[in-house]
Protein backbone atom coordinates (compact mmCIF):
# COMPACT_ATOMS: atom_id res chain seq x y z
CA UNK A 1 0.00 0.00 0.00
CA UNK A 2 1.78 3.49 -1.05
CA UNK A 3 1.34 6.27 1.68
CA UNK A 4 3.61 9.68 1.77
CA UNK A 5 3.30 11.39 5.18
CA UNK A 6 4.89 14.81 5.72
CA UNK A 7 6.53 16.00 8.88
CA UNK A 8 8.10 19.57 10.04
CA UNK A 9 7.54 22.45 11.84
CA UNK A 10 4.04 24.23 11.76
CA UNK A 11 5.52 27.20 12.57
CA UNK A 12 8.67 28.75 10.92
CA UNK A 13 10.06 32.50 11.80
CA UNK A 14 11.00 35.24 8.89
CA UNK A 15 14.20 34.61 7.33
CA UNK A 16 14.46 31.25 8.74
CA UNK A 17 15.09 27.74 7.13
CA UNK A 18 12.10 25.15 6.63
CA UNK A 19 12.87 21.71 6.66
CA UNK A 20 10.21 19.23 6.26
CA UNK A 21 10.53 15.47 5.56
CA UNK A 22 8.18 13.00 3.21
CA UNK A 23 8.76 9.63 4.84
CA UNK A 24 7.29 7.01 2.08
CA UNK A 25 6.25 3.27 2.10
CA UNK A 26 5.07 0.90 -0.24
CA UNK A 27 6.83 1.98 -3.07
CA UNK A 28 10.76 2.41 -3.41
CA UNK A 29 12.21 5.97 -4.54
CA UNK A 30 14.91 4.52 -6.57
CA UNK A 31 11.93 3.79 -8.97
CA UNK A 32 9.67 6.56 -8.61
CA UNK A 33 9.84 10.15 -8.74
CA UNK A 34 8.16 12.49 -5.29
CA UNK A 35 7.36 16.30 -5.39
CA UNK A 36 6.27 18.70 -3.43
CA UNK A 37 3.40 20.64 -4.29
CA UNK A 38 2.41 23.54 -1.91
CA UNK A 39 -1.08 25.47 -1.33
CA UNK A 40 -1.53 28.93 0.60
CA UNK A 41 -4.21 29.12 2.64
CA UNK A 42 -7.65 29.50 0.57
CA UNK A 43 -5.45 29.34 -2.72
CA UNK A 44 -4.21 26.97 -5.76
CA UNK A 45 -1.87 24.24 -5.94
CA UNK A 46 1.42 25.46 -6.95
CA UNK A 47 4.33 23.03 -8.11
CA UNK A 48 7.40 23.38 -5.70
CA UNK A 49 9.86 20.84 -6.80
CA UNK A 50 10.74 16.98 -7.44
CA UNK A 51 13.50 14.80 -6.62
CA UNK A 52 13.33 11.86 -9.55
CA UNK A 53 14.10 8.40 -9.35
CA UNK A 54 17.96 8.45 -10.70
CA UNK A 55 18.49 11.11 -7.82
CA UNK A 56 18.13 14.21 -10.36
CA UNK A 57 15.95 17.35 -8.90
CA UNK A 58 13.72 20.17 -10.39
CA UNK A 59 12.58 22.66 -8.79
CA UNK A 60 10.41 26.11 -9.76
CA UNK A 61 11.88 28.88 -11.16
CA UNK A 62 10.58 31.48 -8.97
CA UNK A 63 11.77 29.13 -5.99
CA UNK A 64 15.10 27.46 -6.94
CA UNK A 65 17.31 29.73 -5.52
CA UNK A 66 15.73 29.19 -1.79
CA UNK A 67 15.27 25.74 -2.63
CA UNK A 68 17.13 22.02 -2.18
CA UNK A 69 15.57 18.74 -2.25
CA UNK A 70 17.37 15.63 -1.19
CA UNK A 71 16.53 11.92 -0.45
CA UNK A 72 17.52 8.89 2.25
CA UNK A 73 16.73 6.08 -0.18
CA UNK A 74 17.68 3.59 3.18
CA UNK A 75 14.96 5.21 5.00
CA UNK A 76 11.93 5.78 2.68
CA UNK A 77 12.72 9.70 3.17
CA UNK A 78 12.37 12.92 0.80
CA UNK A 79 13.74 16.39 2.31
CA UNK A 80 12.74 19.77 1.06
CA UNK A 81 14.72 22.92 2.71
CA UNK A 82 14.11 26.52 1.78
CA UNK A 83 16.00 29.27 3.43
CA UNK A 84 14.85 32.89 3.95
CA UNK A 85 11.15 31.89 4.64
CA UNK A 86 8.30 34.89 4.31
CA UNK A 87 5.26 35.04 5.07
CA UNK A 88 3.79 34.43 1.44
CA UNK A 89 5.84 30.95 1.90
CA UNK A 90 2.94 30.09 4.44
CA UNK A 91 0.78 27.21 3.07
CA UNK A 92 0.35 23.59 3.13
CA UNK A 93 2.81 21.34 1.92
CA UNK A 94 2.19 18.03 0.22
CA UNK A 95 4.73 15.39 -1.15
CA UNK A 96 3.12 13.18 -3.71
CA UNK A 97 4.21 10.71 -5.82
CA UNK A 98 4.50 10.87 -9.54
CA UNK A 99 3.31 7.38 -11.19
CA UNK A 100 4.25 7.17 -14.59
CA UNK A 101 3.73 3.86 -16.42
CA UNK A 102 3.45 3.75 -20.51
CA UNK A 103 0.03 4.84 -20.64
CA UNK A 104 -0.35 6.45 -17.73
CA UNK A 105 1.09 8.99 -15.58
CA UNK A 106 -0.22 11.65 -12.85
CA UNK A 107 -0.25 12.36 -9.21
CA UNK A 108 -1.82 9.07 -8.05
CA UNK A 109 -0.79 9.15 -4.47
CA UNK A 110 -1.03 12.16 -1.81
CA UNK A 111 0.51 12.73 1.38
CA UNK A 112 -1.79 14.82 3.91
CA UNK A 113 0.21 17.28 3.83
CA UNK A 114 1.73 19.35 6.77
CA UNK A 115 0.99 23.58 7.60
CA UNK A 116 3.49 25.81 7.60
CA UNK A 117 3.48 29.07 9.22
CA UNK A 118 5.52 31.81 9.06
CA UNK A 119 5.22 34.50 11.27
CA UNK A 120 7.17 35.74 14.37
CA UNK B 1 6.09 28.43 -17.58
CA UNK B 2 3.02 26.71 -19.10
CA UNK B 3 -0.17 28.74 -17.74
CA UNK B 4 -3.44 27.26 -17.45
CA UNK B 5 -6.86 29.51 -17.14
CA UNK B 6 -9.75 27.99 -15.46
CA UNK B 7 -13.10 29.64 -14.65
CA UNK B 8 -13.15 30.30 -11.15
CA UNK B 9 -16.62 29.23 -9.97
CA UNK B 10 -19.56 27.67 -10.79
CA UNK B 11 -22.85 26.76 -9.92
CA UNK B 12 -25.34 24.07 -10.97
CA UNK B 13 -28.32 21.89 -9.68
CA UNK B 14 -28.03 18.07 -9.07
CA UNK B 15 -28.74 16.49 -11.81
CA UNK B 16 -27.73 18.84 -14.02
CA UNK B 17 -24.05 18.37 -16.57
CA UNK B 18 -21.32 21.03 -16.23
CA UNK B 19 -17.86 21.19 -17.89
CA UNK B 20 -15.13 22.70 -16.65
CA UNK B 21 -12.66 24.11 -19.10
CA UNK B 22 -8.61 24.29 -18.92
CA UNK B 23 -6.87 26.45 -21.55
CA UNK B 24 -2.86 25.87 -21.39
CA UNK B 25 -1.06 29.13 -22.98
CA UNK B 26 0.88 26.72 -25.10
CA UNK B 27 -0.18 23.61 -26.68
CA UNK B 28 0.75 20.44 -23.91
CA UNK B 29 -0.51 17.62 -26.10
CA UNK B 30 -2.98 15.38 -24.16
CA UNK B 31 -0.38 15.61 -21.06
CA UNK B 32 -3.53 17.01 -19.22
CA UNK B 33 -4.64 15.97 -15.43
CA UNK B 34 -7.54 16.41 -13.51
CA UNK B 35 -7.72 16.27 -9.56
CA UNK B 36 -10.55 16.68 -7.28
CA UNK B 37 -10.20 19.01 -4.29
CA UNK B 38 -12.55 18.89 -1.67
CA UNK B 39 -12.27 21.22 2.00
CA UNK B 40 -9.49 20.15 4.13
CA UNK B 41 -8.50 17.42 1.89
CA UNK B 42 -5.44 16.40 -0.50
CA UNK B 43 -6.20 16.31 -3.91
CA UNK B 44 -7.55 13.07 -5.89
CA UNK B 45 -6.52 12.50 -9.01
CA UNK B 46 -9.99 11.90 -11.60
CA UNK B 47 -8.49 11.80 -15.23
CA UNK B 48 -5.15 11.32 -16.90
CA UNK B 49 -3.95 12.21 -20.06
CA UNK B 50 -6.81 14.29 -20.88
CA UNK B 51 -9.67 11.31 -21.04
CA UNK B 52 -8.62 8.40 -18.93
CA UNK B 53 -10.81 7.87 -16.20
CA UNK B 54 -8.41 6.87 -12.93
CA UNK B 55 -9.40 3.69 -11.60
CA UNK B 56 -12.25 3.93 -8.76
CA UNK B 57 -13.87 7.19 -9.88
CA UNK B 58 -17.60 7.39 -11.05
CA UNK B 59 -18.05 7.21 -14.63
CA UNK B 60 -19.76 10.41 -14.54
CA UNK B 61 -16.85 12.00 -14.78
CA UNK B 62 -14.96 12.13 -18.41
CA UNK B 63 -12.51 14.19 -19.63
CA UNK B 64 -11.75 15.52 -23.85
CA UNK B 65 -9.76 18.37 -25.49
CA UNK B 66 -6.03 17.62 -26.63
CA UNK B 67 -3.32 20.98 -27.81
CA UNK B 68 -4.59 23.90 -25.61
CA UNK B 69 -8.01 23.41 -25.19
CA UNK B 70 -9.56 21.11 -22.14
CA UNK B 71 -12.71 20.09 -20.37
CA UNK B 72 -14.03 18.49 -17.52
CA UNK B 73 -17.52 16.96 -17.41
CA UNK B 74 -19.56 15.54 -14.69
CA UNK B 75 -23.04 14.14 -16.56
CA UNK B 76 -25.15 14.28 -13.44
CA UNK B 77 -23.21 15.89 -10.93
CA UNK B 78 -24.32 15.01 -7.21
CA UNK B 79 -24.00 16.79 -4.05
CA UNK B 80 -20.86 14.92 -3.15
CA UNK B 81 -19.09 17.21 -6.24
CA UNK B 82 -19.06 20.01 -5.02
CA UNK B 83 -15.14 20.93 -4.44
CA UNK B 84 -12.18 22.70 -6.58
CA UNK B 85 -11.04 21.14 -9.52
CA UNK B 86 -7.38 21.50 -11.22
CA UNK B 87 -5.84 20.72 -14.07
CA UNK B 88 -2.01 20.17 -14.41
CA UNK B 89 0.09 19.53 -17.46
CA UNK B 90 2.79 17.55 -17.61
CA UNK B 91 4.14 17.95 -21.41
CA UNK B 92 6.37 21.15 -20.52
CA UNK B 93 8.53 22.43 -18.20
CA UNK B 94 7.73 23.00 -15.09
CA UNK B 95 4.47 20.97 -14.49
CA UNK B 96 1.95 23.95 -13.57
CA UNK B 97 -1.56 23.11 -12.29
CA UNK B 98 -4.65 25.15 -13.04
CA UNK B 99 -5.76 28.07 -10.81
CA UNK B 100 -8.96 25.97 -9.65
CA UNK B 101 -12.37 26.02 -10.57
CA UNK B 102 -14.90 25.47 -7.19
CA UNK B 103 -17.77 23.86 -8.23
CA UNK B 104 -20.77 24.62 -5.98
CA UNK B 105 -24.09 22.20 -6.03
CA UNK B 106 -26.71 24.56 -5.15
Amino acid sequence: QVQLKESGPGLVQPSQTLSLTCTVSGFSLTSNSVHWVRQPPGKGLEWVGAIWSGGSTDYNSALKSRLSISRDTSKSQVFLKMNSLQTEDTAIYFCTRWHYYDGYEGFAYWGQGTLVTVSS
Amino acid sequence: DTVLTQSPALAVSPGERVTISCRASESVSTLMHWYQQKPGQQPTLLIYLASNLESGVPARFSGSGSGTDFTLTIDPVEADDTATYYCQQSWNDPLTFGSGTKLEIK
